[in-house]
């Protein structure tokens, strides 16, 4: 495995912008999850897709917040008109299932840094 | 609905002391608990899971955990803290199913020389 990546690492952004954020997941593994993590915080639970279809979202996701994997590997994460509080770290997981209806557990990319100036 | 409580915020440990880390969670069926590690500005990594069987589970790093149903605690322990180990940790829960998980705020790992 050669581990979940993101790109990019950092963003700084000026209010107002959009962004996207890029996951690619450990290969064969058909789940992929999306978090959000600010300073002194665990990691919040934001969507997560089983292949290509997205089965569910929180309400954290904001109407400014759209996430996609289109063919079921890769997936983005666009933020629309940023706000200041959505400085955070956006953090990428995949998983694998295990049997009929249980999966394995999550592996963690190493985030992306958002400063919303 | 699932939540995860790390009552201690912040913990202080001599390098070679003995450590445990605090983690209760509330959930309506048998739960999925993992231990994440995170270091400054990183992802998080996977020391140990429980999905069933044996209720004292091995790690990586020589760290281990012990589910107690009665009392819905899995708490971290290791016998001896090395200063490589300071990073803040975090308790998760999750279904069986596993859509999301769910964390705890984490407890931050300071180790005195």
């Amino acid at each position: 495995d050669t581990g979940v990546s993101q790109n990019p690492r950092h963003k700084i952004t000026k209010r107002g912008q959009n962004v996207t954020f890029r996951c690619d997941p450990i290969s064969e593994h058909n789940r992929l999850y999306w978090y959000r993590q600010t300073l002194g915080q665990g990691p919040e639970f934001l969507t997560y897709f089983q292949n290509e279809a997205q089965l569910e979202k929180s309400r954290l996701l904001s109407d400014r917040f759209s996430a996609e994997r289109p063919k079921g590997s890769f997936s983005t994460l666009e933020i629309q008109r940023t706000e200041q509080g959505d400085s955070a770290m956006y953090l990428c997981a995949s998983s694998r299932r295990r049997g009929t209806n249980s999966y394995n557990e999550q592996f963690f990319g190493p985030g992306t840094r958002l400063t919303v100036l | 609905a699932q939540s995860v409580t790390q009552p201690d915020i912040h913990i202080t440990v001599s390098e070679g002391a003995s450590l445990e880390l605090r983690c209760n969670y509330s959930y309506g069926a048998t739960p999925y608990l993992f231990w994440y590690v995170q270091s400054p500005g990183q992802g998080l990594q996977l020391l140990l899971k429980y999905f069933s069987g044996d209720t004292l589970v091995q790690g990586i790093k020589g760290f281990e955990a012990e589910f107690k149903r009665s009392q819905s605690s899995f708490n971290l322990r290791k016998p001896s803290v090395h200063w490589s180990d300071a990073a803040e940790y975090f308790c998760a829960v999750g279904a069986t199913n596993a859509g999301k998980s769910t964390f705890g705020d984490g407890t931050t790992l300071t180790v005195k020389p």
